[in-house]
C-alpha cells in the first residue's frame, strides 16, 4: 500500500516557540493531504485539509494563524504549530489522499510542549 | 456528512470471526462506506470500502444492507494483532472520525 511518512515523530519543545512537521508521502503523488489532531482517549479530529499550491482549508474552531499549513508539493506538506502552548500538547497525524477515495495515514508526531 | 453509531467496545476469541456493526441511515446515495482501524499510538489503518455491494479483501469483509444504512465488516479469523479502534466512516469528501469501537481480541 501507498506509505506516508512523518518527521518527527516526537518532538518536545517550549512553551512560547514554534514547531514544524512535516509529512510525505513516499510512493505516490497527493493532491490532497489532511492534518488531525488527538487527545488521549479521543478520536481524531480533522484540523485542515491542504490541496497543493493552494491555501488551506480550516475547520470550524482550528485557528488558521497558529496552525499554518504549507502544501508546496504533491509529496510534502507541513503543519507549523506557532507560539505553542502545553495545552497544544497532542498527537498529529497527517494523511494523504490518492484520486478516489482511498486516504492512507502516517505514524504520527507526538508534540509536547512544557 | 453522515453520523455514524458504533458499539463502543466488543470481545472477541482468538482465531474467531469479528462482526463489528455500524449504523449510518442517513447515509446519502453517493456516499461510500470506510472502514480504518487504530493500534495504539499509530496512524489509522486503511481497512475496506464499499458503496452498496459488499466487498472483500485480504484484510476484511464488509456487508451492507440493502437499504445502506447499516453495514458490518467482518475479520474473518481474529488475531491478537487485530485488538484495535475500529472506525466506521461515511465518506462525503472527507474523513470525519467518529468515537468508533474498541475490539479486544482475547486469547
Amino acid at each position: 500500500g501507498a506509505v506516508v511518512s512523518q518527521h518527527p515523530s516526537r518532538v518536545i519543545c517550549k512553551s512560547g516557540t514554534s514547531v514544524k512537521i512535516e509529512c510525505r508521502s513516499l510512493d505516490f503523488q497527493a493532491t490532497t493531504m489532511f492534518w488531525y489532531r488527538q487527545f488521549p482517549k479521543q478520536s481524531l479530529m480533522l484540523m485542515a485539509t491542504s490541496n497543493e499550491g493552494s491555501k488551506a482549508t480550516y475547520e470550524q474552531g482550528v485557528e488558521k494563524d497558529k496552525f499554518l499549513i504549507n502544501h508546496a508539493s504533491l509529496t510534502l506538506s507541513t503543519l507549523t504549530v506557532t507560539s505553542a502552548h502545553p495545552e497544544d500538547s497532542s498527537f498529529y497525524i497527517c494523511s494523504a489522499r490518492i484520486q478516489g477515495y482511498e486516504q492512507y495515514f502516517g505514524p504520527g508526531t507526538r508534540l509536547t510542549v512544557t | 456528512d453522515a453520523k455514524t453509531t458504533q458499539p463502543t467496545s466488543m470481545d472477541c476469541a482468538e482465531g474467531r470471526a469479528a462482526n463489528l456493526p455500524c449504523n449510518h441511515s442517513t447515509i446519502s446515495g453517493n456516499e461510500y462506506v470506510h472502514w480504518y482501524r487504530q493500534i495504539h499510538s499509530q496512524g489509522p489503518q486503511y481497512i475496506i470500502h464499499g458503496l452498496k455491494n459488499n466487498e472483500t479483501n485480504e484484510m476484511a469483509s464488509l456487508i451492507i444492507t440493502e437499504d445502506r444504512k447499516s453495514s458490518t465488516l467482518i475479520l474473518p479469523h481474529a488475531t491478537l494483532r487485530d485488538t484495535a479502534v475500529y472506525y466506521c466512516i461515511v465518506y462525503g469528501n472527507k474523513l470525519v472520525f467518529g468515537a468508533g469501537t474498541i475490539l479486544r481480541v482475547k486469547s
